[in-house]
């Protein structure tokens, strides 16, 4: 069965600092790899998704993640946080039949 | 406007009084799922659909129900709630391939005292 990890419950940084949420995976065949965001009260949004190509993907609000084969790994970073980019992240796994397993959640504070 | 819609979003209830929670979209998807979200657990699957009259089990199907009978329906039904089944709740949708990221309701706060 497959499995995501997010091996910390809370991030802290600085506004203007760089950030990185880790994401680990585990899944037989190829994974589809996603991030999306809740903000307080609000449902998930999308952030970026891996499907093939190019290991280095862009999404909203100036987000990318890196896709690493060797290391199982999609961690999201963004080179200089903002205070409104506070809120919940979810590493998300999808194969190609449809089963879908979410990580825990990091929750990211931005301090001004 | 693309969107799923959940109803209600706000729920107390007691220990055994049957309820149902529904979600509808808007974008023509195949696939819908419903999920809870505990604290430090993260979002755990509940049912999904791929599509009218297909349901299958997720990770945590005990003490719910599900029906797909039309393609923008997927309401969660909880025949006898317990108190271990307060929790948050999100229905999402996608198209069919699962290469696609899903959308997400607003979500339902469920209580049953």
């Amino acid at each position: 069965a497959q499995s995501v990890a997010q091996p910390e419950d809370q991030v802290n940084v600085a506004e203007g600092n760089p950030l990185t949420v880790k994401c680990t995976y585990s899944v037989s065949g190829n994974p589809y790899l996603f991030w999306y965001v809740q903000y307080p009260n609000r449902g998930l949004q999308f952030l970026l998704k891996y499907i093939t190509g190019d290991n280095l993907v862009k999404g909203s609000y100036g987000f990318e993640a890196e896709f690493n084969k060797s290391q199982t790994s999609f961690h999201l970073k963004k080179p200089s946080a903002l205070v409104s980019d506070s809120a919940l992240y979810f590493c998300a796994v999808r194969d190609q039949y449809n089963d879908m397993r979410f990580g825990a959640g990091t929750r990211l504070t931005v301090k001004p | 406007e693309a969107q799923v819609t959940q109803n209600p979003r706000y729920l107390i209830t007691v220990t055994g009084k049957k309820l149902t929670v529904t979600c509808s979209q808007n974008m023509n998807h195949e696939y819908m799922s419903w999920y809870r979200q505990d604290p430090g657990l993260g979002l755990r699957q509940i049912y999904y659909s791929m599509n009218v009259e297909v349901t299958d089990k997720g990770d945590v199907p005990e003490g719910y129900k599900v029906s797909r009978k039309e393609k923008r329906n997927f309401p969660l039904i909880l025949e006898s709630p317990s108190p271990n089944q307060t929790s948050l709740y999100f229905c999402a949708s996608s198209p069919w391939d699962s290469n696609n990221e899903q959308f997400f309701g607003p979500g339902t706060r469920l209580t049953v005292l």
